[in-house]
């Protein structure tokens, strides 16, 4: 079984232009999840979709950052007018709905954002 | 918001030794899971732990769920060079959603 896929594994922009990160869950996973880490850091909660709903996006920054789990494809996580704070890892997890329980949270290998 | 408190922040261990770290918060947690990561690479999950007081082994990893839901620690006995990387604790929050909420990691060295 194929695990959860981040693409693409190193993205570098310059300031102002657009970050797209994309994830595809583990197959069978409804799911899916952000967080962002910064270097020597624990990983920061960023927001939490189902499929074409967004559940909690509590930890997203308000403004250039969006979210999207369409019906169809991989999850998109967009970053708008990037700046150097944006540069970290952007790691996808996504997991499974089994009884109304959510069971583990299965990570991606992330994406490295560079932003110069 | 909630957070926990990972220590210790680093540790350097022989080969052969056991290590231990450990979480808190002074908030309570519903579930505990430990994660090892590797440079460059994503969080594998080591051990998941659902029940206050729950004590679970993964080969030579034991990991507990504290009583009070506050705290929990990792155990890894006789270590291996191939145990060298970041451990961090994650937590889903009492009346939170499903997300998780990190420590700062522990950053293991063996020495061989």
């Amino acid at each position: 079984n194929a695990g959860v896929m981040q693409n693409p594994r190193h993205l570098v922009r310059r300031r102002g232009q657009e970050a797209r990160l994309r994830c595809s869950p583990m197959k069978g996973h409804s799911h899916v999840y952000w967080y962002r880490q910064l270097p020597e850091e624990g990983l920061k909660f960023m927001v939490y979709l189902q499929k074409e709903n967004i559940i909690d996006e509590s930890g997203m920054p308000k403004e250039r950052f969006s979210a999207e789990f369409p019906k169809e494809g991989p999850s998109i996580l967009r970053i708008q007018q990037v700046v150097r704070g944006d540069s970290a890892a952007y790691f996808c997890a996504s997991s499974l709905y089994r009884d109304s329980l959510q069971e583990t949270q299965y990570f991606g290998p992330g994406t490295r954002l560079l932003v110069l | 918001g909630q957070q926990l408190n990972q220590s210790p922040q680093s540790m350097f261990i022989q080969e052969g030794e056991d290590v231990s770290m450990n979480c808190t918060s002074s908030s309570i947690f519903n579930t505990w899971l430990w994660y090892k990561q590797d440079p460059g690479e994503g969080p594998v999950l080591l051990i998941a732990l659902y029940k206050a007081g729950e004590l679970t082994s993964n080969g030579r990893l034991t990991a507990q769920f504290g009583i009070t839901r506050k705290d929990s620690f990792l155990n890894i006995s006789a270590s291996i060079p191939s145990d060298v990387g970041i451990y961090f604790c994650a937590g889903q929050p009492q009346g939170g959603s499903e997300k998780l909420v990190f420590g700062k990691g522990t950053k293991l060295t063996v020495n061989p």
